[in-house]
């Protein structure tokens, strides 16, 4: 069974520095790996989409990075800011499914994110 | 272009009532999916459908949780009878039909049992 672990799991930093948000999984055979922000009380956005055959995506000032082999995948966010408050969330599809839809995700359980000003 | 939409936002139950949340996914995607999020859990893949069929219902806690989807454009999740280790926020959540794509989230249901 896949599994997803986060570290850390909360994160606090002055606004303007760059920090690196950390993702693994157990089971290498993933078809992709999505970065998800969650705001309080609110839903999920996806940030990021990375597809196993691909090493990186950028997005503004966010970077992700999957090493599919060793089971890894990091968010790197530039320039923090105050608005980039919320949790993040890393999930993973497995190759499950393939009749032409998506597959369902596993989540980890998140890096609680605050930037002070 | 309206996103996932959830119905109720919230619902207040008491023990062993029946509860029914709604969802009505993104127009021309074919896969649906319902999540639930607590606290101690994190979020959790409860089933999901491709072409209105379920094809894992693997995450469904219990047999008092069912989900239907009688078409494409709407899903129900039932809870029968509720309890209060049910409560929780349930997302739905919707894709693309190409496969590989992102999911598209709902804003939530947030359900408290009494």
């Amino acid at each position: 069974k896949q599994e997803v672990t986060q570290i850390p799991a909360a994160l606090s930093v002055p606004e303007g520095e760059n920090l690196v948000l950390n993702c693994s999984f157990t089971d290498s055979a993933i078809y992709n790996l999505q970065w998800f922000r969650q705001d309080p009380g609110k839903g999920l956005t996806s940030l990021l989409l990375i597809q196993s055959s691909q090493r990186e995506q950028t997005s503004g000032r966010l970077n992700a990075s999957l090493d599919k082999s060793s089971g890894r995948s990091t968010l790197y966010i530039a320039a923090s800011q105050p608005g980039d408050s919320a949790t993040y969330l890393c999930a993973v599809s497995s190759v499950k499914y393939s009749g032409g839809g998506a597959d369902g995700l596993t989540f980890g359980k998140g890096t609680h994110l605050i930037i002070q000003p | 272009d309206a996103g996932v939409i959830q119905s109720p936002r919230h619902e207040v139950t008491e023990m062993g009532q029946e509860v029914t949340l709604r969802c009505k996914p993104i127009s021309g995607h074919n896969s649906l999916f319902w999540y639930r999020q607590t606290m101690m859990r994190g979020l959790e893949l409860l089933i999901y459908f491709n072409n209105n069929v379920p094809i894992d219902d693997s995450g469904m806690p219990e047999d008092r949780f069912s989900a239907k989807m009688p078409n494409a454009s709407f899903s129900t999740l039932k809870i029968q009878p509720s309890e209060p280790r049910d409560s929780a926020v349930y997302f739905c959540a919707s894709s693309p039909p190409r496969g590989g794509e992102t999911q598209y989230f709902g804003p939530g249901t947030r359900l408290l049992v009494l």
